[in-house]
C-alpha cells in the first residue's frame, strides 16, 4: 500500500509568512509523529497525535507552532511568522499502534528568507 | 535534545567490507530501531529490537543491544555502494511513543 505521503516536497518562505505543511498517514494508522530536521542532525520531535486527539506537544518549540489532525487520519503543521531558524526538514511518520514501527514521509524542506 | 550519540560520525569503507556502528543512550528504553537515510530522503525502518532481546539479525543486518551500557550496535555485512547513507539509531520510552534519536553515522560505501 501507499507509504507516508507530505506536501509540499521543498517551500521557500519569507520571513514573517505563514506556511502549512501537510502529512497523510499510512491508512489506518493510530498514530503520528511530526520531527524537525536540522541540516547534518538527527530528527527532533515535535508533536504526538493519537487518532485526532494530541497527546504530547512538548517538543513544538514555540507558540508559533501548531498542530491539528482533526478527523484522525490527514495532519497539518502549521508555522506564524516564519523565522530564519524555523528553515528544516519537518518529517512526518505513522504507526499501526503506539510504540510501534514508525514510518516516515519524505520530508517537507523549509527554507526561511 | 538528542537522546544519545553514534560512534564514528562518518565511515568510509570499501565495498564487500563489513560497516559497524555503535549507538549509545541516556534513558532506560522500551524499544530501539535502526533507520537509514540517503541524501534528501526520508527515513527508511531497518530494524527494530526490544529491551528484553540481545540480538536480532535482518538479512545482512545484525543489531545487538546491552542495555546494562545503554548501548546497541548495528553491523551491516558485505557491504553495497547502495548502502551509503546515514545511519541513525531511535529510542522510545515506557509510555512515551515519542522516538528520539541520536546523532547519525555517515557510511560511505567506496566501490
Amino acid at each position: 500500500g501507499a507509504g507516508v505521503s507530505q506536501s509540499p516536497r521543498y517551500k521557500v518562505a519569507k520571513r514573517g509568512q505563514d506556511v502549512a505543511l501537510r502529512c497523510d498517514p499510512i491508512s489506518g494508522h493510530v498514530s503520528l509523529f511530526w520531527y524537525q530536521q536540522a541540516l547534518g542532525q538527527g530528527p527532533e520531535f515535535l508533536t504526538y497525535f493519537q487518532n485526532e486527539a494530541q497527546l504530547d506537544k512538548s517538543g513544538l518549540p514555540s507558540d508559533r507552532f501548531f498542530a491539528e489532525r482533526p478527523e484522525g487520519s490527514v495532519s497539518t503543521l502549521k508555522i506564524q511568522r516564519t523565522q530564519q531558524e524555523d528553515s528544516a526538514v519537518y518529517l512526518c511518520a505513522s504507526s499501526l499502534e503506539p510504540i510501534e514501527t514508525q514510518y516516515f514521509g519524505p520530508g517537507t524542506r523549509l527554507l526561511v528568507l | 535534545s538528542q537522546q544519545g550519540e553514534e560512534d564514528p560520525q562518518a565511515l568510509s569503507i570499501q565495498e564487500g567490507e563489513n560497516a559497524t556502528m555503535n549507538c549509545s543512550y541516556k534513558t532506560s528504553i522500551n524499544n530501539l530501531q535502526w533507520y537509514r537515510q540517503n541524501s534528501g530522503r526520508g527515513l527508511v525502518h531497518l530494524i527494530l529490537i526490544r529491551s528484553n532481546e540481545r540480538e536480532k539479525h535482518s538479512g545482512r543486518l545484525r543489531v545487538t543491544l546491552d542495555t546494562s551500557k545503554k548501548s546497541s550496535s548495528l553491523l551491516i555485512t558485505a557491504s553495497r555502494a547502495a548502502d551509503t547513507a546515514s545511519y541513525f539509531c531511535a529510542t522510545d520510552g515506557f509510555g512515551n511513543e515519542k522516538l528520539t534519536f541520536g546523532t547519525g553515522t555517515r557510511l560511505t560505501i567506496i566501490p
